[in-house]
């Protein structure tokens, strides 16, 4: 089974600032998929950035960017220039790869992270 | 392109009773899956259906709770006899047949609150 480690429950940054949020995992799967999703208030999931384990380039969505490290089972998203619209928790999650079909995510358990004005 | 369509946003439910929610998957989305969100806590995965068929029902409790995804219409998640512990957040998602790197798409999630 897989699982998903986020160690940090809370943190704030300075609005324009950059920021990381990390995020371990473990498995025994060679092919797999990672995730960034982003939860704000209004409770809808939002996809922010995904990664492909067989690809070695970071992903990168616009101010979004990720650090996957996969030796060392790492996956951490960069926030630069922070926005107060960016308050919101994040949850990253990992999906294993099927040739039959689709697996389920499986989700750590969240950094609420706080953009201050 | 509406996304995925969940209702009720909110119920509320006094234990004993039936709890029904819905989901609508997106346009093209044939693949449906449901998590619950406990306060504080991440996702966790309940069941994974395509149409008139179970794929992976792991998650599921095995009491009281069930899943279907008809031919026609949304896919509805029941809870019978309900208690406060099932008071939680339960989000649907959907995707094609195959998702990949696409992941899945969400909805906004129905908050049951038993009382």
């Amino acid at each position: 089974a897989q699982t998903v480690t986020q160690s940090q429950p809370e943190m704030s940054v300075q609005e324009a600032e950059t920021v990381t949020l990390s995020c371990t995992y473990d498995t025994s799967e060679n092919n797999y998929y990672l995730f960034w999703y982003k939860q704000p208030p209004s409770r809808q999931m939002i996809l922010v950035i995904r990664q492909e384990a067989y690809k070695q380039q970071n992903a990168t969505e616009n101010r979004f960017s990720v650090n996957f490290q996969k030796a060392a089972k790492s996956f951490s998203l960069k926030i630069s220039d922070s926005q107060l619209g960016d308050t919101a928790m994040y949850f990253c999650a990992f999906m294993k790869h099927s040739n039959f079909g689709n697996e389920k995510l499986t989700f750590g358990t969240g950094t609420r992270l706080t953009i201050i004005p | 392109n509406a996304g995925v369509m969940q209702n009720p946003r909110h119920l509320v439910r006094r234990r004993g009773q039936e709890a029904r929610l819905r989901c609508s998957p997106m346009k093209g989305h044939s693949h449906v899956y449901w998590y619950r969100q406990l306060p504080e806590e991440g996702l966790k995965f309940m069941v994974y259906l395509q149409k008139e068929n179970i794929i992976d029902e792991s998650g599921m409790p095995k009491e009281r709770f069930s899943a279907e995804f008809p031919k026609e219409g949304p896919s509805i998640l029941r809870i019978q006899q309900v208690v406060r512990g099932d008071s939680a957040a339960y989000f649907c998602a959907s995707s094609p047949p195959v998702a990949g790197s696409y992941g899945y798409t969400f909805g906004s999630g129905t908050r049951l609150t038993v009382v």
